[in-house]
């Protein structure tokens, strides 16, 4: 099924370690997000990209990279894992012309930093 | 900026009752709403959207109407089922630029038999 693919589902890290959080999409969208839902705060935006090549940050970008080489690829890397990063992530997806459709999400990646 | 507000939850409601769950925001010019659901352990999916003021979305039974004077879109259903457990979130986005996502803080909704 088309729609965007996010590995793994589940990760525990110790504080300090690094780990990329991949996400992949085969809808040929342009723009890309990672967003990180913690309880009682819904879902915040960490980085974005409108295409191959171009990311910028959102609300709460620390402690985080991206990059986009491909228009189907915009993995997250955590650079020193911390406690307060504890989190779920999602990373979304849609097509630039086609606001009405609304973003296509991921399942999400349950992270625990301990 | 751009901040949508939910009522807080847990709404808890017997099969076949009534749902309204609230959602207003502020944003610069006219954003498109949405409503998502989170089901439980999964990924967030698009419930139904609108895009200008008057336009009523729907979709499964669920209805949302944005209303630019009370710059509200609020959600409703006439009998909601055990399976519609779950977790809402109202969203807005610019219409125009590079338009991310705002999320409310989510509402939760369980339903009894």
């Amino acid at each position: 099924n088309a729609g965007v693919t996010q590995t793994p589902k589940f990760q525990v890290l110790k504080t300090g370690q690094s780990m990329t959080l991949q996400c992949a999409q085969d809808m040929n969208h342009e723009y890309m997000s990672w967003y990180r839902q913690d309880p009682g705060m819904g879902l915040r935006l960490i980085h974005y990209s409108v295409g191959a090549g171009i990311t910028d940050q959102g609300e709460v970008p620390n402690g985080y990279n991206v990059s986009r080489s491909t228009t189907e690829d915009f993995p997250l890397r955590l650079l020193s894992a911390a406690p307060s990063q504890t989190s779920v992530y999602f990373c979304a997806s849609r097509n630039r012309d086609r606001l009405n459709y609304g973003y296509t999400f991921g399942s999400g990646t349950r992270l625990t930093v301990v | 900026g751009n901040s949508v507000t939910q009522m807080e939850g847990p709404v808890t409601l017997s099969e076949e009752a009534f749902l309204t769950i609230n959602c207003t925001y502020t944003a610069t010019g006219y954003p498109s709403l949405f409503w998502y659901v989170q089901y439980p352990g999964e990924g967030l999916q698009l419930l139904l959207k609108a895009t200008k003021a008057d336009d009523k979305g729907s979709n499964k039974g669920f209805e949302a109407t944005y209303r630019k004077e009370t710059t509200s879109f609020h959600l409703e259903k006439g009998s909601v089922q055990v399976s519609d457990s779950a977790v809402y979130f109202c969203a807005l986005t610019p219409n125009s630029g590079y338009s991310t996502l705002t999320f409310g803080k989510g509402t939760m909704l369980l339903v009894s038999p």
